[in-house]
């Protein structure tokens, strides 16, 4: 099964109001990452949080993270138009060889 | 900085045509390169880790006669279907890291743009 799953799987939005995505994982990490997609593009590495981190920020961009709940939540203020994007969380799984999975993703749309 | 270029962009051929896609770090050298696999409003699926050097590690799943994959310098790696056939079909992406996978634990991965390849 997926290490990372987020929830909710699309939401839709206007522009101005905040959006807020969460991501749940089964087994114990060092990290975790948060990724956008463009539609039929690569992946932008968006920010890093260490497990003995609980929150972090860059610009309009706030993560959190609860291991004891297993769970992290990215939120993006004031949104844009041009946010409209998919939103993977990332973690890390140590099979022999460190190697990232990745969630099923949250696909956000902002309205203009 | 950190940018990785994957080359072509799209593919379209015949059913048992071998294809070439190619993953260059263009400023940055790329110890560890991983090749993805995605559907339609799906995740990333890993397909194997290549380190430079070294042979790809596949994962489970993952044939690796069908996809061989080529990591022979620090900037480039090539993943190459072989016998293409519809059901392959799909959004190939690739991502490199300066760090080797096998040390170090989820590092930040520089993505190239995907290939779509389109198997008639």
């Amino acid at each position: 099964s997926q290490q990372g799953e987020e929830d909710p799987q699309a939401l839709s939005i206007q522009e101005g109001e905040n959006a807020t995505m969460n991501c749940s994982y089964k087994t114990s990490i060092n990290n975790l990452q948060w990724y956008r997609q463009n539609s039929g593009r690569g992946l932008v590495h968006l920010i890093l949080i260490r497990s003995n981190e609980r929150e972090k920020h860059s610009g309009r961009l706030r993560v959190t993270l609860d291991t004891s709940k297993k769970s992290s939540s990215l939120l993006i203020t004031a949104s844009r138009a041009a946010d409209t994007a998919s939103y993977f969380c990332a973690t890390d799984r140590n099979t022999g060889g460190f190697k990232t999975i990745f969630g099923a993703g949250t696909r956000l749309f902002v309205k203009a | 900085g950190a940018v990785v270029s994957q080359h072509p962009s799209w593919v379209i051929c015949k059913s048992g045509t071998s294809v070439k896609i190619e993953c260059r770090s263009l400023d940055f050298q790329a110890t560890t390169m991983f090749w993805y696999r995605q559907f339609p409003k799906q995740s990333l699926m890993l397909m194997a880790t290549s380190n430079e050097g070294s042979k790809a590690t596949y994962e489970q799943g993952v044939e690796k006669d069908k996809f061989l994959i080529n990591h022979a310098s620090l900037t480039l790696s090539t993943l190459t279907v072989t016998s293409a056939h519809p059901e392959d079909s799909s959004f190939y992406i690739c991502s490199a890291t300066a760090n080797r996978g096998a040390i170090y634990s989820n590092q930040p991965q520089h993505f190239g743009d995907g290939t779509r390849l389109s198997i008639l």
